[in-house]
């Protein structure tokens, strides 16, 4: 099956600076790409859309300047997390979906630990 | 607002046994269904889609239905291991617009 993959699996980093994190599609081309939120014993919680070429959509609540969103190529996107704080702690997942958009293949994760 | 409902404690059953979790939703007539299953530490790993038009697909030890009277779809796994222990999640999808919704999630617990 299609396989997305995410870098890095874990991250750990002071409160105030940024981290990068990439979701790549392997083996397909995904225009669309969906970044997720899950803290412990929680459901995943939509933070955007991400839009190949275009601006991401960004639900409610989540800060979009914070939260910044480049999905430049249609294999790869990035989720960079501004000026992290230990509230920024969580499991960062991305997914993208099949053709039809039927199927969400998901990445394995990003542990983000902010000190 | 739409909302999907899942059982929200653990599920603790023996092994061999069917386990059935149950997803209910309101606000939404989505056109189809999907069921995760999700490890700790990991992405959700899709298992199983039902559309609208379905009443049920099985897959293996796996049997998904769908009620859009009732609004709800029942997940079964029968003749459980603890292999199957996990947390799995339901997702609506399509009826308009394609963002995905999860539910929480019920974390199953197959005892040997």
């Amino acid at each position: 099956g299609a396989v997305v993959s995410q870098h890095p699996s874990r991250v750990i980093c002071k409160s105030g600076t940024s981290v990068k994190i990439e979701c790549r599609s392997l083996d397909f081309q995904a225009t669309t790409m969906f970044w997720y939120r899950q803290f412990p014993k929680q459901s995943l919680m939509l933070m955007a859309t991400s839009n190949e070429g275009s601006k991401a959509t960004y639900e409610q609540g989540v800060e979009k300047d914070k939260f910044l969103i480049n999905h430049a190529s249609l294999t790869l996107s990035t989720l960079t997390v501004t000026s992290a704080h230990p509230e920024d702690s969580s499991f960062y997942i991305c997914s993208a979906p099949s053709d039809r958009q039927e199927t969400q293949y998901f990445g394995p994760g990003t542990r983000l630990l902010v000190l | 607002s739409q909302k999907i409902e899942q059982n929200s404690e653990a599920l603790n059953i023996q092994e061999g046994k069917t386990a059935t979790l149950t997803c209910n939703y309101t606000n939404y007539s989505p056109a189809y269904l999907q069921w995760y299953r999700q490890d700790p530490g990991r992405g959700p790993v899709f298992l199983l889609l039902i559309r609208e038009n379905e009443k049920e697909k099985r897959k293996e030890r796996l049997k998904v239905t769908f009620d859009t009277t009732l609004k709800q779809s029942l997940f079964h796994i029968t003749a459980s291991q603890p292999a199957d222990s996990a947390t799995y999640l339901c997702l609506l999808g399509g009826g308009g617009s394609y963002i995905p919704t999860f539910g929480r999630g019920t974390s199953l617990i197959v005892h040997p």
